[in-house]
């Protein structure tokens, strides 16, 4: 089973700034597979990015994932007020079984 | 647009069963996924399972294996997952998440299912 290491555990910005989450995979993944997350308190999770670096429909392209292997980013290239929450990395193997990450917590510095 | 619409929240008691289900509309057909996830009071997300829509296939993480049933009635495209044998850490918030056949990233998310276990 693949465990997703998520990292930094928080990190302290202030709006304006660029954020880079990192997310790193016991053992390769395969290609396409990797997506992330927003959660906002008492919030369903909403989908950034998938296959790697594909923004979901309605994504501002100020969001913008890559890698590939074990390592993956979440670039967040000018944080806006709206961006401070939580930030989950998702990986799916071929039975469809999914593993999230830990959780990366964007807070306002 | 897809959207999913699950049941309200639930108490109930250690070593009771829990139903819940999510009603799925704005397909197109019934080529798609719906998965169970939980979240932990304070904690992180945490995958129960998943159906088949179309054809009923389930799969679920082992940690679950033995007390989770998922099904589904194709009729009102409602899948449901019964929980057994609550536990007093099985307390969580259950949302379920769809996603289309040749992905694996679910895209859908319902707005989530408070199930707490209290005596």
């Amino acid at each position: 089973e693949i465990v997703l290491t998520q990292s930094p555990g928080t990190l302290s910005l202030s709006p304006g700034e660029r954020a880079t989450l990192s997310c790193r995979a016991s053992q390769s993944v395969h290609s396409r597979s990797l997506a992330w997350f927003q959660q906002k308190p008492a919030q369903a999770p909403r989908l950034l990015i998938n296959g790697d670096s594909n923004r979901a429909t309605g994504i501002p392209d100020r969001f913008s994932g890559g890698g590939s292997g074990t390592d993956f980013t979440l670039t967040i290239s000018r944080l806006e007020p709206e961006d401070f929450a939580v930030y989950y990395c998702q990986h799916y193997d071929t039975s469809l079984a999914l593993t999230f990450g830990g959780g990366t917590k964007v807070e306002i510095k | 647009q897809v959207q999913l619409v699950q049941s309200g929240a639930d108490v109930k008691k250690p070593g009771a069963s829990v139903k819940v289900s999510c009603k799925a509309s704005g397909y197109n057909s019934i080529a798609y996924y719906i998965h169970w996830v939980r979240q932990a009071p304070g904690q992180g997300l945490e995958w129960v399972g998943r159906i088949n829509a179309n054809g009923g296939a389930t799969y679920s993480a082992q940690n679950f294996q033995g007390r989770v049933t998922m099904t589904r009635d194709t009729s009102s495209s409602t899948v449901y997952m019964e929980l057994s044998g609550l536990r007093y850490d099985d307390t969580a918030v259950y949302y379920c998440a769809s996603h289309q056949y040749g992905s694996g990233n679910p895209d859908f998310w319902g707005p989530g299912t408070l199930v707490t276990v209290s005596s």
